[in-house]
């Protein structure tokens, strides 16, 4: 079965707004990371979560884990037009392969 | 430091041509690891390398393609007959050796085949 199921699958907001894009799971992670990819290109690291955490912050990025509901969200505030990508959450078991979803496709308008 | 190196960026191959891609990891990173990716979707995992060792074959189709990762040089997958099918992006990734239980990736800029 799929790991990291994100939703929405898109996204679109104007410039200045908050974006929230959620991720689920089914199976055992320690850890919990989101990427970002720009059309064309590879992916891009954000942030990483692990699982003893709850909340974790990265300048204009929020991340939560509810390990419980096996869910996390990325918040993007206060967005800008450059935000304008795919986002992918990724989930792992200690060293290893990461397992990503279909990501969530964010437009940001200007 | 010239992060994931791969190539080519594009490939086009005939059906039934093999396809040959490589990978050369972030200086200092000893893990590499092969994603395929089709239009509008996720990547899905492949294969987990380190040095002469494949550690998680377990997203590999089991005809057609291998991987390695040899004591010197890139990484190459390689698909040999390839079908319309494998036609994709394919993404290269490395993360360090670490201690903590969760490895950061870092990507290339993926090679994309298209199988005319």
């Amino acid at each position: 079965s799929q790991q990291g199921e994100e939703d929405p699958q898109a996204l679109s907001i104007q410039e200045g707004e908050n974006a929230t894009m959620n991720c689920s799971y089914k199976t055992s992670i320690n850890n919990l990371q989101w990427y970002r990819q720009n059309s064309g290109r590879g992916l891009v690291h954000l942030i990483l979560i692990r699982s003893n955490e709850r909340e974790k912050h990265s300048g204009r990025l929020r991340v939560t884990l509810d390990t419980s509901k096996k869910s996390s969200s990325l918040l993007i505030t206060a967005s800008r037009a450059a935000d304008t990508a795919s986002y992918f959450c990724a989930t792992g078991y200690n060293a290893g392969k990461s397992t990503f979803g279909d990501g969530t496709t964010l437009t940001v308008k200007p | 430091n010239a992060g994931v190196m791969q190539n080519p960026r594009h490939l086009v191959r005939r059906r039934g041509q093999e396809a040959r891609l490589r990978c050369s990891p972030m200086k200092g990173h000893s893990h590499v690891y092969w994603y395929r990716q089709l239009p509008e979707e996720g990547l899905k995992f492949m294969v987990y390398l380190q040095k002469e060792n494949i550690i998680d074959e377990s997203g590999m189709p089991k005809e057609r393609f291998s991987a390695e990762f040899p004591k010197e040089g890139p990484s190459i997958l390689r698909i040999q007959q390839v079908v319309r099918g494998d036609s994709a992006a394919y993404f290269c990734a490395s993360s360090p050796e670490t201690g903590t239980g969760a490895n950061v990736l870092t990507f290339g800029a993926g090679s994309r085949l298209t199988v005319l």
